[in-house]
């Protein structure tokens, strides 16, 4: 069936520093991947998404390029703020029209220090 | 202006009680689904409804009945509620077309006491 992995967290950056937040899938067909971001006592929002191969996704800083060969969509940011502290979650979605779904992975808390 | 709202906000019950949490979106999306996240954040997709007609049923026990009353609200009614219940809900919608791009409303913390 189609799965997301997530690296296990939490983690804790200071404010600046490099993010990478691994993600890899399984899935049967081609999918299109999505990262979506949940912020504290709100809901979860898409954040960006790709929807083939090679194709790469960026938004407030944040970039993912869809890449088959490793099945793998890793989340980046180059500089993090406090502001990006939330919980951030890989997904999947197949299917079509309304029978259309995502998989989410467990998604990852991430703080990020002043 | 709220896209997605949801109520109550956080539900506090005893085991064997019956609840009703209630979404509304004013999008004007055809797509409305029931999520539940679990206390390591988990998310799972529970139903999803297409101009008030049932797609999606994954697997959840017939305790949990969803009614989509018309196209902007989607309600979820849980009888004999269990401790395993305890979660926090969420409500989304999407456009036609576009079924992976979903609002989420901001959840409902269900706790089964």
């Amino acid at each position: 069936g189609n799965s997301v992995t997530q690296m296990e967290g939490p983690v804790t950056l200071s404010e600046e520093a490099f993010l990478t937040i691994n993600c890899t899938y399984t899935a049967t067909g081609y999918p299109s991947l999505f990262w979506y971001v949940q912020y504290p006592g709100e809901g979860l929002q898409l954040l960006l998404k790709a929807t083939k191969a090679d194709d790469k996704g960026s938004n407030k800083g944040f970039e993912a390029t869809y890449r088959k060969e490793t099945t793998s969509f890793h989340l980046e940011k180059g500089s993090v703020q406090v502001s990006d502290s939330a919980v951030y979650f890989c997904a999947l979605g197949f299917g079509s029209g309304a029978n259309s779904k995502l998989t989410f992975g467990k998604g990852i808390t991430l703080s990020v220090r002043p | 202006d709220t896209a997605v709202s949801q109520t109550p906000k956080y539900l506090v019950t005893q085991m064997g009680n019956d609840k009703s949490i209630k979404c509304e979106q004013n999008l004007g999306h055809d797509t409305m689904y029931w999520y539940k996240q679990d206390s390591k954040k988990f998310l799972k997709i529970m139903f999803s409804y297409n101009n008030k007609e049932l797609i999606i049923n994954e697997t959840v026990p017939n305790r949990f009945s969803p009614k989509s009353p018309d196209k902007a609200h989607l309600n979820l009614h849980i009888n004999s509620l269990e401790l395993g219940d305890s979660a926090v809900y969420f409500c989304a919608s999407s456009p036609a077309g576009s079924s992976y791009e979903q609002y989420f409303g901001p959840g409902t913390r269900l706790t089964v006491t």
